[in-house]
């Protein structure tokens, strides 16, 4: 069965300082990670999924196979970046194709 | 990116009625659309599968005869809370994807007396 560990409940970083969130995933076959965030009273939107290798609003986030992570960093967080921040896998091959898992989420704040 | 349509955004009924949450893909044709639970300050939950045209799929623990949903169409799908009850009180969220990425609703909060 596939699981998403998100360790993390709350985290609180100041303006400015670098931040990481922490993800974790099982899963025996080829998945998909994505970054989902819900600002406060907005929708959940994606922030980015591992494929692209984008980066969006500074965030980046890697997948390590080995580690089977997939951490989300920005290196100077700001205040608007306070949020709700999911980590989800998706099978990408299998018979579920397009459902996510999620993780428990984290929930950052950024202080000025 | 693709929008999801959810209606409606909050809802109060009494205990022992039904309450229909439709889903909309306003831009794309979705021939599957995902209907997910999430409580108070954690994490959505899937519940089921909708599939145009044909039966959903149900997460393990989620009763199909109490949440009937209906996918009658390629931009279209219904989720039915029957015979709803306190604690069937939660935040219900859809989502459809034009590709494998999920576009979510902005969610009903389903408060039952």
């Amino acid at each position: 069965a596939q699981r998403v560990t998100q360790p993390e409940k709350l985290l609180s970083v100041f303006k400015g300082a670098p931040v990481e969130l922490k993800c974790n995933y099982s899963y025996s076959g080829s998945p998909e990670l994505f970054w989902y965030v819900q600002y406060s009273r907005q929708r959940l939107q994606l922030l980015l999924r591992h494929i692209s290798r984008e980066s969006i609003k500074g965030f980046t986030a890697d997948l390590n196979k080995g580690e089977t992570s997939f951490h989300l960093k920005k290196p100077f967080a700001q205040e608007e970046d306070s949020a709700m921040y999911y980590c989800a896998l998706s099978d990408a091959g299998g018979t579920s194709y397009g459902k996510l898992t999620f993780g428990q989420g984290t929930i950052l704040t950024v202080h000025p | 990116g693709a929008v999801v349509s959810q209606h409606p955004s909050r809802v109060i009924c009494k205990s022992g009625t039904s309450v229909k949450i439709e889903c909309r893909s306003l831009d794309f044709q979705a021939t599957t659309m995902f209907w997910y639970r999430q409580f108070p300050k954690q994490s959505l939950m899937l519940m089921a599968t909708s599939n145009e045209g044909s039966k959903a799929t149900y997460e393990q623990g989620v009763e199909k005869d109490k949440f009937l949903i209906n996918h009658a169409s390629l931009t279209l799908s219904t989720l039915t809370v029957t015979s709803a009850h306190p604690e069937d009180s939660s935040f219900y969220i859809c989502s459809a994807s034009p590709a494998n990425i999920q576009y979510f609703g902005a969610g009903t909060r389903l408060s039952v007396l």
